[in-house]
């Protein structure tokens, strides 16, 4: 099945520094990746899609100058969050969409664990 | 619009008995209908879905969901729990253009008792 790599799975950063976690498709082309934050015990909370050539769209409450998207090709899509705070401290997830699918399926990454110290 | 209301944020099951985890749906256009397994410090993967034709749906895992358009319901099944199955559950809906992204409910955990 297609397969989605997040990298890193775990970083912990200093307050005010940048992070950047890459979101790969490994054996399939995406257009359209999703990024997710997921809070301890909850659901995933769509922050954003992401686009391949194009701006990120960014959902409702979510700032954009703090959560850099780029997804500059067809089987990478990265997100930095910009100087960083504790409350950003969060398992970040993104997913992918395989182009050649119709059915609307979405394939995940491991997910990434950020830590704000 | 779309949306989804997962039933029990929390469900025990001894092992070996039958699981049962709701979902229903609120869709205005025909919907793709899917359920996600979540382990641990894991991203999503996927149980099952369903898109058209048999109702009925298998997944992996001995796990299966039935698509019930008169009660808006994608519940999803198991007869006999592994301890293995503790993990926390998502149900997603999203239309069949297959463009947009997923919408999760706020999933459930379960739990499987030895």
């Amino acid at each position: 099945g297609a397969v989605v790599s997040q990298h890193p799975s775990r970083v912990i950063c200093k307050s005010g520094t940048s992070v950047k976690i890459e979101c790969r498709s490994l054996d399939f082309q995406a257009t359209t990746m999703f990024w997710y934050r997921q809070f301890p015990k909850q659901s995933l909370m769509l922050m954003a899609t992401s686009n391949e050539g194009s701006k990120a769209t960014y959902e409702q409450g979510v700032e954009k100058d703090k959560f850099l998207i780029n997804h500059a090709s067809l089987t990478l899509s990265t997100l930095t969050v910009t100087s960083a705070h504790p409350e950003d401290s969060s398992f970040y997830i993104c997913s992918a969409r395989d182009n050649r699918a119709s059915a609307g399926e979405l394939f995940f990454g491991e997910g990434s664990r950020l830590t704000v110290l | 619009a779309q949306s989804v209301t997962q039933l029990g944020s929390h469900v025990s099951v001894s092992e070996g008995a039958l699981v049962l985890l709701r979902c229903n749906y609120s869709s205005s256009v025909p919907p793709y209908l899917f359920w996600y397994v979540q382990y641990p410090n894991q991203g999503l993967q996927l149980l099952l879905k369903y898109t058209t034709g048999a109702t009925l749906v298998k997944g992996i895992n001995g796990f299966e969901a039935e698509f019930k358009k008169s009660e808006t319901s994608f519940h999803l099944t198991k007869p006999s729990a592994h301890m293995s199955d503790a993990a926390e559950y998502f149900c997603a809906v999203s239309d069949q253009t297959g463009a947009n992204n997923l919408f999760f409910g706020t999933g459930t955990r379960l739990t499987v008792i030895p």
